[in-house]
């Protein structure tokens, strides 16, 4: 079993609607929580981070960790074409290395 | 550019020659991380440094792989006698001291290409 688990998708909607990503973790360890969003051939560039249960806005974008239940979301509201990209969870704990879920592949339409 | 600098952006070699990426992290950072993506995959932890040491290797970095921090500053990689599997983005990454608090700037990544 992963200690990572992400949706892979892909994951195709219409323009302006409210997209919903997932990851759910495995190990209880893991104090912080990141989005990066990465670009076809691009390296990952951070969109959200948290380090305690509860919501965490960003414009457009919100993050939701519940450390009960493992489980982090990342909401995008109004989505955009140019919101279309490979979304990928991270966690870590104190060494600052990341573990990474396998990404989810969104495509919005205009 | 501030960011975090990987040269070559792509590399394309023959199975069994050996290949060296370059990572120039930011330059107020101590840590720095090389990861390596594969299509359809998230980045996997390889190795990491905090300045010249390198604290953390993960079991994905055979004998073939060796990394070094000369100076603190910048990183090599560098893949021995290249196998068709060793075909993959390698991303590097860097943080502030208190690296488990703060947020890691990744660089665009080197693809390797082994044929």
């Amino acid at each position: 079993q992963k200690e990572v688990e992400q949706d892979p998708g892909p994951l195709s909607v219409p323009e302006g609607a409210i997209v919903s990503l997932n990851c759910t973790y495995s190990n209880s360890a893991f104090q912080y929580f990141m989005w990066y969003r990465q670009y076809s051939r691009k390296g990952p560039e951070l969109l959200m981070y948290t380090y305690s249960s509860g919501n965490k806005e960003d414009g457009r974008f919100t993050a939701q960790v519940d450390k009960s239940s493992k489980y982090i979301s990342l909401f995008i509201r109004d989505s955009q074409p140019s919101d279309s990209a490979t979304y990928l969870c991270a966690m870590k704990g104190n060494t600052g290395k990341l573990i990474f879920g396998q990404g989810t592949t969104l495509q919005v339409k205009p | 550019d501030t960011g975090v600098s990987q040269d070559p952006r792509h590399k394309i070699t023959k199975r069994g020659q050996n290949v060296t990426f370059r990572c120039d992290p930011i330059s107020e950072h101590n840590r720095l991380y090389w990861y390596r993506q594969t299509l359809g995959q998230g980045p996997e932890f390889l190795t990491y440094f905090q300045n010249e040491a390198q604290l953390e290797k993960s079991r994905l970095l055979s004998d073939r792989f060796s990394a070094e921090r000369p100076k603190g500053s910048f990183s090599t990689l560098e893949i021995q006698r290249t196998e068709q599997g060793d075909s993959a983005m390698y991303l590097c990454a860097s943080s502030t001291l208190q690296g488990a608090k703060t947020e890691a700037f990744f660089g665009q990544g080197t693809r390797l290409t082994v044929v």
